[in-house]
């Protein structure tokens, strides 16, 4: 059985840092594209960034963009996300997601999900 | 980036109503497209990739399907456990884009 669970999730002054990490089992994680989404409270889902099987294809959201730092290992069956200069509109729920492929040319379905670990981000 | 405009943003609808959410893509993205149901307090759940492959477990009531430029999620028959939000997403370019999202309410 798939399962992803993420930590690193606190709350954070405007402008600070926070690394969160997912743990991957019951699947070939070195198979398959990962993602993080997010969602603010009562919002959408937002995509934030993604990452092929060997770390050759790294995309992100424009709202994001070199503010955050996606990454992954595989032998740790970890991935990650490194959140530099924090706002306020980074509050959300953070999802680690696994997609159907490889992700080498484009990603595909998204299809398991962790519980997520909750950023805010607050004075 | 590609926009994935969703409508409607809010649908009322009967149990056993037939009921069609559209998402309309902003370029060409071939069959780049998947549909996703979010229940209160649960996680996204993969119906629908690649347009119009059932994902494994899914309900045969769930459909999607593509007509010109423009992608639709159909439900034939509405069961009490379908009232939920749905989302449709591209992946055909990066930064992927999902809709709105269309909240499916009781009435």
């Amino acid at each position: 059985e798939v399962e992803l669970v993420e930590s690193g999730g606190d709350l954070v002054q405007p402008d600070r840092s926070l690394r969160l990490s997912c743990a991957a089992s019951g699947f070939a994680f070195d198979d398959c594209a990962m993602h993080w989404v997010r969602q603010a409270p009562g919002k959408g889902l937002e995509w934030v960034a993604g990452i092929s099987w060997n770390s050759g294809k790294i995309d992100y959201a424009d709202s994001v963009k070199d503010r955050f730092t996606i990454s992954r290992d595989n032998a740790k069956r970890s991935l990650y996300l490194q959140l530099n200069s924090l706002r306020p509109e980074d509050t959300a729920l953070y999802y680690c997601v696994k997609d159907m492929h490889p992700g080498s040319v484009r990603y595909f379905g998204l299809d398991s999900w962790g519980q997520g670990t909750l950023v805010t981000v607050s004075s | 980036d590609i926009q994935m405009t969703q409508s409607p943003s809010s649908l009322s609808a009967s149990v056993g109503d037939r009921v069609t959410i559209t998402c309309r893509p902003s370029q060409l993205i071939n069959v780049y497209v998947s549909w996703y149901q979010q229940k209160p307090g649960q996680v996204p759940n993969l119906l629908i990739y690649a347009a119009s492959t059932l994902q494994s477990g899914v309900p045969s009531r769930f459909s999607g399907s593509k007509s010109g430029a423009n992608f639709t999620l159909t439900i034939s028959s509405l069961q009490p456990d379908d009232f939920a939000t749905y989302y449709c997403q591209q992946t055909y370019s990066a930064p992927i884009t999902f809709g709105q999202g269309t909240r499916l309410e009781i009435k």
